[in-house]
């Protein structure tokens, strides 16, 4: 089993382009969401998903948009990069709110 | 607003000895407590939960103590070792939530040889 698979494993924008990273689970987790990480603010919710079809926002969805069509792939555009969104992004999956998060090995993120 | 505020945000131990990383909460709302473990460039791994039914839970080296009247739960690793050093979180789990988790800030644990 691959886990969670995130790609790519970084990347460099240039302010105003737009990029998607992607996230596939292979475990039937029904639960997948994004994170960011950044330096001393711990981890933060972008979006997250309960399923195909359904999405939501978490803390930070600004300048961010998700869709999920099928169970297994949960992709986040960003619209239009802003130097902002330098950050670490981390895709995680889940079978049950009891169960822990599977987390994917990041995507190192930079715009200039 | 639901937080769950850990500490230290950092911690130097020495081998061997006994690693403990704090965590407390207000919202009684909650009903599962993880503890992820990151290592530098990679993802954060569940390392260990509690429910709120159980005062402590041990695996391995690993322990947690959790105090429902303070809402307080803490993170002990005993035996520290090199291989230890990583950054640890805490978070919570919302009842009847969807799968949402709050989390820690973090705390950055480095284990002197």
């Amino acid at each position: 089993n691959a886990g969670v698979t995130q790609t790519p494993k970084f990347q460099v924008l240039k302010t105003g382009q737009s990029m998607t990273l992607q996230c596939a689970q292979d475990m039937n987790h029904e639960y997948m969401s994004w994170y960011r990480q950044d330096p001393g603010m711990g981890l933060r919710l972008i979006h997250y998903s309960v399923g195909a079809g359904i999405t939501d926002q978490g803390e930070v969805p600004n300048g961010y948009n998700v869709s999920r069509s099928t169970t297994e792939d949960f992709p986040l555009r960003l619209l239009s990069a802003a130097p902002s969104q330098t950050s670490v992004y981390f895709c995680a999956s889940s079978y049950s709110r009891h169960y822990g998060y599977t987390f994917g090995s990041g995507t190192r993120l930079t715009v200039v | 607003q639901q937080q769950v505020k850990q500490s230290p945000q950092s911690l130097i131990v020495q081998k061997g000895g006994i690693s403990i990383i704090n965590c407390a909460y207000e919202n009684t709302a909650f009903d599962y407590f993880p503890w992820y473990q990151q290592f530098p460039g990679k993802g954060p791994a569940l390392l260990i939960a509690i429910r709120p039914d159980v005062s402590e839970k041990k695996e391995g080296r690993f322990t947690i103590s959790f105090n429902k009247s303070a809402k307080q739960f803490s993170l002990h690793i005993m035996d520290s070792q090199p291989g230890d050093s990583a950054t640890y979180f805490c978070a919570a789990s919302i009842t009847d939530s969807n799968y949402q988790l709050i989390w820690g800030a973090g705390t950055k644990l480095i284990i002197k040889p």
